[in-house]
């Protein structure tokens, strides 16, 4: 079990680029959440899968941000037309459906110039 | 909505002091309690957690307890070592909101030498 992981690990683009973030949950794990977070603050929820259904989106998600699990395994994070508010790391983690403990990935720290 | 408050950083200790940081949260019905660290460069990782009113989480000589009363989760070590220092994240998650976790804004620990 090689626990979550993220790719790419760091991303700087320049605003208004598109970004996709790739998460791949520990392999059994049915649950994949996503998170964001700032600088000096805690991460906040953005959306999470079980299997391939996204059950639920934060206000946080504007229509910029798309995330998707086609297969129920990995997912990935598209932002368009990045603005510079979007720099953060961005964060997935893992569990099994029913369980309250998560596994987090080292994240994506992403930088909007 | 739930919601973590914690205290403030940064708290800076010397070597084998007493650590404390306090956690309140508000939250409908019984969530699950969870201490992460965020160790400089790395990842979130759980630290501790407790399921219900009483329960004490411990780990690494890290003990926290889940009390109802004070809807508190405040995290204590007896001794703690300059590897300790690091950020630490107190959060919640409920079965009803998908076990999606919300997190406090963190406290900074330096521990000096």
């Amino acid at each position: 079990d090689t626990g979550v992981s993220q790719d790419p690990r760091h991303k700087i683009t320049k605003r208004g680029q598109n970004v996709t973030f790739r998460c791949d949950p520990i392999s059994e794990h049915n649950r994949l959440y996503w998170y964001r977070q700032t600088l000096g603050q805690g991460p906040e929820f953005l959306t999470y899968f079980q299997n391939e259904a996204q059950l639920e989106k934060s206000r946080l998600l504007s229509d910029r941000f798309s995330a998707e699990r086609p297969k129920g395994s990995f997912s990935t994070l598209e932002i368009q037309r990045t603005e510079q508010g979007d720099s953060a790391m961005y964060l997935c983690a893992s569990s099994l459906a029913g369980e309250d403990t998560q596994y987090f990935g080292p994240g994506t720290r992403l930088t909007v110039l | 909505g739930d919601s973590v408050t914690q205290m403030e950083g940064p708290v800076t200790l010397s070597e084998e002091a007493f650590l404390t940081i306090n956690c309140t949260y508000t939250a409908t019905g019984y969530p699950s309690l969870f201490w992460y660290v965020q160790y400089p460069g790395e990842g979130l990782q759980l630290l501790l957690k407790a399921t219900k009113a009483d329960d004490k989480g411990s780990n690494k000589g890290f003990e926290a307890t889940y009390r109802k009363e004070t809807t508190s989760f405040h995290l204590e070590k007896g001794s703690v070592q300059v590897s300790d220092s690091a950020v630490y994240f107190c959060a919640l998650s409920r079965g009803t909101g998908g076990f999606k976790t919300i997190f406090g804004a963190g406290t900074r620990l330096f521990v000096k030498a």
